[in-house]
């Protein structure tokens, strides 16, 4: 079936440091794929998306491109704050659960530290 | 943004009892709305989907009659875990969905923490 592995965490970062988060997949057909953050005490927010091959999504810093021939939407950003300090998930939607379903990865926790 | 609560944050019953979980669009109205449970260290799994006024559809090896869902207007959706039992202790997630969004249109709730002793 579909699945979405992410790398493990804690992932400890010093401040204005270079994040990259893995992220693969297998999914059959051609599915959507997602990075959602969810911040201390509060719900998955939608972190950003890429619905094609060679998509890249982009917001508040945070980029990811969609890579087909390696399965991949690794989450990057150049520099981080300790306001990103949270827990990233990598999703997919779009394959054989079809568009009404979302698939997690098991979520990696980032600490970044001043 | 769009919120969606949920409550309780974090429950302890006993062993056999049951216990009510709430699911809240607090600024829009939900006609679709989704459960899932995390393990610890693991993905979120989709138990079931509910559209308001019908009944849930729950994924496969999920007992429905275990964890009763009700979506029984647009903005509130509970989930029941009856005779609960030491193996159902778990983070249980809500999302909400308005009509006509896409799967990765959904608020999720900040999740209640369910130990049953």
């Amino acid at each position: 079936g579909d699945s979405v592995t992410q790398m493990e965490g804690p992932v400890t970062l010093s401040e204005e440091a270079f994040l990259t988060i893995n992220c693969t997949y297998t999914a059959t057909g051609y599915p959507s794929l997602f990075w959602y953050v969810q911040y201390p005490g509060e719900g998955l927010q939608l972190l950003l998306k890429a619905t094609k091959a060679d998509d890249k999504g982009s917001n508040k810093g945070f980029e990811a491109t969609y890579r087909k021939e390696t399965t991949s939407f690794h989450l990057e950003k150049g520099s981080v704050q300790v306001s990103d300090s949270a827990v990233y998930f990598c999703a997919l939607s779009g394959a054989s659960g079809g568009y009404n379903k979302l698939i997690f990865g098991a979520g990696t926790r980032l600490a970044v530290h001043p | 943004g769009a919120v969606v609560s949920q409550h309780p944050s974090w429950v302890i019953c006993k062993s056999g009892t049951s216990v009510k979980i709430e699911c809240r669009s607090l600024d829009f109205q939900a006609t679709t709305m989704f459960w899932y449970r995390q393990f610890p260290k693991q993905s979120l799994m989709l138990m079931a989907t509910s559209n308001e006024g019908s009944k849930a559809t729950y994924e496969q090896g999920v007992e429905k009659d275990k964890f009763l869902i009700n979506h029984a207007s647009l903005t509130l959706s509970t989930l029941t875990v009856t005779s609960a039992h030491p193996e159902d202790s778990s983070f249980y997630i809500c999302s909400a969905r308005a009509s006509a969004a896409r799967a990765y249109e959904q608020y999720f709730g900040p999740g209640t923490r369910l130990t049953v002793t």
